[in-house]
C-alpha cells in the first residue's frame, strides 16, 4: 500500500515569513494530492490540491508543487498570518486516501 | 459547494449505551462516504468506507459489530457506536466523495465522550 511521510511535525514561523511543509509518497499510481487544514476541534478543510499531470498550483498565498519522479510534493504558504496557525495534513490517493502524519504550524505575531 | 455536516457535534454518554452520528452531504450526492477516527495530536485513521446501498467495508482491526455503518441514501451515512466504553471516546470525522475525481470533503467532526 501507499506510505505517506510528512515533515516537519511542528513548525513555528514569524508572521510574514514563509512556511513549507513536505510530503513523500511511495505508490507511483497515486494521482491526486490534496492538502487539508485542521483547526482545533474541527474537521479538515481542503485548502488546495494538485493532480499528477500538473507540477505546480497556486491560490493566493498558498501553492503546492509536485515532483512525480521523486515522489514528493510540498505546501508553500507565503506571508503567513496568525490565522494560518493550524494542523496541516497532506494526502496521496489513487484508489484509497492515505494521509500524512500532520504538521502543527504556529505563526508567531 | 461541497458542504458536509455532522450531527451531533459533541455527545457525552454513559458506558454501555449506543450513540448514533449522522453525516450528510448538503449540496451534492455522495456515492461513497468515509468514517475516520482521530486521537489528539494524531492523524486521521480510516475506519470504514461506506457505499450507498451496500455494506460498508471496514479497515483491519475495526469491529464491525461495534461500529455499525448505514448508508441509506446518497446524502446520508450514519455511524452507530454500540455499547460504548470510555476507550471509544474520540473525535469521529466523516467525509464524502463528490465524484470520480477522488475529492473528499470532510464534516466538522463529532466529539464522543463516554463516561
Amino acid at each position: 500500500g501507499e506510505n505517506v511521510e510528512q515533515h516537519p511535525s511542528t513548525l513555528s514561523v514569524q508572521e510574514g515569513d514563509s512556511a513549507v511543509i513536505k510530503c513523500t509518497y511511495s505508490d507511483s499510481a497515486s494521482n491526486y494530492f490534496p492538502w487539508y487544514k485542521q483547526e482545533l476541534g474541527k474537521g479538515p478543510q481542503l485548502i488546495i490540491d494538485i493532480r499528477s499531470n500538473v507540477g505546480e498550483k497556486k491560490d493566493q498565498r498558498i501553492a503546492v508543487t509536485l515532483n512525480k519522479t521523486a515522489k514528493h510534493f510540498s505546501l508553500h504558504i507565503t506571508e503567513t498570518q496568525p490565522e494560518d496557525s493550524a494542523v496541516y495534513f497532506c494526502a496521496a490517493t489513487g484508489n484509497q486516501f492515505y494521509f500524512g502524519t500532520g504538521t502543527s504550524l504556529t505563526v508567531i505575531p | 459547494g461541497a458542504v458536509v455536516s455532522q450531527h451531533p457535534s459533541w455527545v457525552i454518554c454513559k458506558s454501555g449505551t449506543s450513540v448514533k452520528i449522522e453525516c450528510r452531504s448538503l449540496d451534492f450526492q455522495a456515492t461513497t462516504m468515509f468514517w475516520y477516527r482521530q486521537f489528539p495530536k494524531q492523524s486521521l485513521m480510516l475506519m470504514a468506507t461506506s457505499n450507498e446501498g451496500s455494506k460498508a467495508t471496514y479497515e483491519q482491526g475495526v469491529e464491525k459489530d461495534k461500529f455499525l455503518i448505514n448508508h441509506a441514501s446518497l446524502t446520508l451515512s450514519t455511524l452507530t457506536v454500540t455499547s460504548a466504553h470510555p476507550e471509544d471516546s474520540s473525535f469521529y470525522i466523516c467525509s464524502a466523495d463528490r465524484g470520480a475525481l477522488n475529492e473528499q470533503f470532510f464534516g466538522p467532526g463529532t466529539r464522543l465522550t463516554v463516561l
